[in-house]
């Protein structure tokens, strides 16, 4: 079956722009993680979901960054008035288990976002 | 916050050569788990290691967790070309991933 997907793969965005990252995670993952990865660095948490409920967000830098997955499936990330500390590579993943942050993860291919 | 360092950053290896990367962590943790990230790729899944004192191997890969369940140490024998890539630590509770340990191998 298909992995999770991303999109767009690549996104430009002048400082102040809005943008909106969407993820496609594997077809009845309960489990959804949204992470930042900077250029020679490891994945940073940002904020995770079982279903549709956003059981933690404390990775969240700002309150520019929200995340939603209204119906349980597909997920936003959507930065308001990004800035060029935004710049990064940002991961979906997913899980099938309830508990999942215990498991196993699925990566998209990522999301690349140049803020200038 | 609660950090996972891993150690070294870079490793370079001639083929054919030994490997290792250590995670360490500060508290005592539930589990962890080892993903690889190929240059331009993203994290794959290896392992997940839970018992204090497991070891767990895969072909060349060797995985251990620490007594203690506060470190833990990937190793590769042997490497090969297509070993290259980073390797991470990750915690699950709040998901921590280390910094990566980049191998590169030298034909």
């Amino acid at each position: 079956g298909a992995g999770v997907s991303q999109s767009p793969r690549y996104k430009v965005a002048k400082r102040g722009q809005d943008v909106a990252l969407r993820c496609d995670p594997i077809s009845g993952h309960v489990s959804l993680f949204w992470y930042q990865q900077a250029l020679g660095q490891g994945p940073e948490f940002l904020t995770y979901f079982q279903n549709e409920a956003q059981l933690d967000k404390s990775g969240l830098p700002s309150d520019r960054f929200f995340a939603e997955r209204p119906e349980g499936s597909v997920s936003t990330l959507k930065i308001q008035r990004t800035q060029k500390e935004d710049s990064a590579v940002y991961l979906c993943a997913s899980s099938s288990a309830t508990s999942g942050r215990a498991y196993e993860q699925y990566f998209g291919p990522g999301t690349r976002l140049t803020v200038t | 916050g609660q950090q996972v360092m891993q150690i070294p950053q870079y490793q370079h290896v001639q083929e054919g050569e030994d490997f290792t990367t250590y995670c360490n962590s500060s508290t005592t943790l539930s589990n962890i788990q080892w993903y690889k990230q190929r240059p331009g790729g993203h994290p794959v899944f290896l392992i997940q290691l839970v018992k204090s004192g497991e070891v767990k191997k895969q072909k060349r890969l060797t995985f251990q967790f620490g007594e203690a369940k506060k470190n833990s140490s990937l190793h590769i024998t042997a490497t090969q070309t297509t070993d290259v890539g980073t390797y991470f630590c990750k915690r699950s509770y709040i998901p921590t991933f280390g910094r990566g340990t980049s191998l590169i191998v030298h034909p």
